[in-house]
């Protein structure tokens, strides 16, 4: 078990980029969550995918972001056109499904993006 | 919707002491999950303990445990033997089964654990 990963860990971009994350999962988990995180905040949920799926999606998540995970296994989350209001802690978390004990999420370490 | 609300923005311990952070809830829901999970300085989000809400019986891990109080909509957690390792953000967090998808988190409570 190798844990959640997300790359890259740090991104400055200027205003009006695109920038796009990556997060891979532990491999056996099907389910796999995206969080932002703003200083002195908890996380707040983006959105949720079961298998390729994308189930649920927060009214936080604008039509500037979108998010994939074309063949069930690693995701991409993208944001357009990116707003200084988008610097943030952008944290992935995968499980398995509910009703196990294995349906704790557990998260990777982060990409910290700064939109200067 | 769940709300989740950490009254204690921070708190401060010494060393081998013991120190219980609060989190109280609000759901309408029976059928739920409750998490305490650490977040160190500049390092990644870590399950501490998980709660069921259908067992009365509080859960335990090594030094931690929670006291969880169904019908008052509360769930705190104890740090007993406080070690420095312990410094960092707390986030109670809740997980409602029924929709299976998002964590709703607290706003935290920064722990320093001094000498």
């Amino acid at each position: 078990d190798t844990g959640v990963s997300q790359d890259p860990r740090h991104k400055i971009t200027k205003r009006g980029q695109n920038v796009t994350f990556r997060c891979d999962p532990i491999s056996e988990h099907n389910r796999l969550y995206w969080y932002r995180q703003t200083l002195g905040q908890g996380p707040e949920f983006l959105t949720y995918f079961q298998n390729e799926a994308q189930l649920e999606k927060s009214r936080l998540l604008s039509d500037r972001f979108s998010a994939e995970r074309p063949k069930g296994s690693f995701s991409t989350l993208e944001i357009q056109r990116t707003e200084q209001g988008d610097s943030a802690m952008y944290l992935c978390a995968s499980s398995l499904p509910t009703g196990t004990r294995t349906d704790t999420q557990y998260f990777g370490p982060g990409t910290r993006l700064t939109v200067l | 919707a769940q709300t989740v609300t950490q009254s204690q923005p921070e708190m401060s311990v010494q060393e081998a002491e013991t120190v219980t952070l609060s989190c109280t809830y609000d759901t309408s829901e029976n059928n739920y999950y409750l998490f305490w999970y650490k977040q160190p300085p500049s390092r990644q989000m870590i399950l501490v303990i998980r709660q069921e809400a259908y067992k009365q019986q509080n859960a335990t891990e090594n030094r931690f445990s929670v006291n969880f109080q169904k019908a008052a909509k509360s769930f705190s957690l104890k740090i007993s033997d406080s070690q420095l390792g312990d410094t960092a953000m707390y986030f109670c967090a809740f997980f409602y089964t029924g929709t299976a998808s998002k964590l709703t988190f607290g706003t935290g409570t920064r722990l320093q654990v001094t000498l």
